[in-house]
């Protein structure tokens, strides 16, 4: 079974059109994520959910629009995609460890490969 | 705010050979640290990690030392296979508050050579 799931794995498509691309997570956390990776290898932090809730939402254009319709889903709609958009879009998830003062483990989706020609 | 620093790359060795990837961090609290692996084309995958000063993660032959005096967490593995090549990304996370959020090194991408 997969633990945290991305459609569709390759996307490519014209500048100005609109996309989405969908996460699914089986391991009931309460987080999700979505990361950008760069091709020097870079993963920047986009957003984060947390039972449905934005709580992180990084200087990222507002083209993007993530929807988080329940604590196992995060997907992510770009508007009037650009070249620059051109990367690999990961989902993650992680769940608050019963003990405090543990930092939480992540957990990567596969992820989709975008470009934008 | 929190960082992390790693060994620039690409990192280039021989099968056998040993392997050592640096890693610091600053933190505002006291982290967990983590080493996250990235095989081709695939997504990053937890390798080891430690939740507190002097704990040693290991995993597959590697492994790494939270070592609190020096901010490090260091990655090492005495013999590199050929699949060990992958891009290696140290990482950080303090405990939970209102937002789940880790703190990732820029990756090393290791090649091994037969």
């Amino acid at each position: 079974d997969t633990a945290v799931s991305q459609t569709p794995k390759y996307l490519v498509t014209q500048m100005g059109n609109d996309k989405s691309i969908k996460c699914e997570q089986n391991l009931g956390h309460d987080t999700m994520y979505w990361y950008k990776q760069d091709s020097k290898k870079f993963l920047k932090i986009m957003f984060s959910y947390n039972n449905k809730e934005l709580i992180i939402n990084e200087t990222v254009p507002n083209r993007f629009s993530p929807k988080s319709p329940d604590k196992a889903h995060l997907n992510l709609h770009i508007n009037s995609l650009e070249l620059g958009d051109s990367a690999v879009y990961f989902c993650a998830s992680s769940q608050v460890p019963p003990t405090s003062g543990v930092g939480e483990t992540q957990y990567f989706g596969p992820g989709t490969r975008l470009l934008v020609l | 705010g929190n960082s992390v620093t790693q060994m620039e790359g690409p990192v280039t060795l021989s099968e056998e050979a040993f392997l050592t990837i640096n890693c610091t961090y600053t933190a505002t609290g006291y982290p967990s640290l983590f080493w996250y692996v990235q095989y081709p084309g695939e997504g990053l995958q937890l390798l080891l990690k430690a939740t507190k000063a002097d704990d040693k993660g290991s995993n597959k032959g590697f492994e790494a030392t939270y070592r609190k005096e020096t901010t490090s967490f260091h990655l090492e593995k005495g013999s590199v296979q050929v699949s060990d090549s992958a891009v290696y990304f140290c990482a950080l996370s303090e405990s939970h508050t209102n937002a789940g959020k880790s703190t990732f090194g820029d990756g090393t991408t290791l090649t091994v050579k037969p």
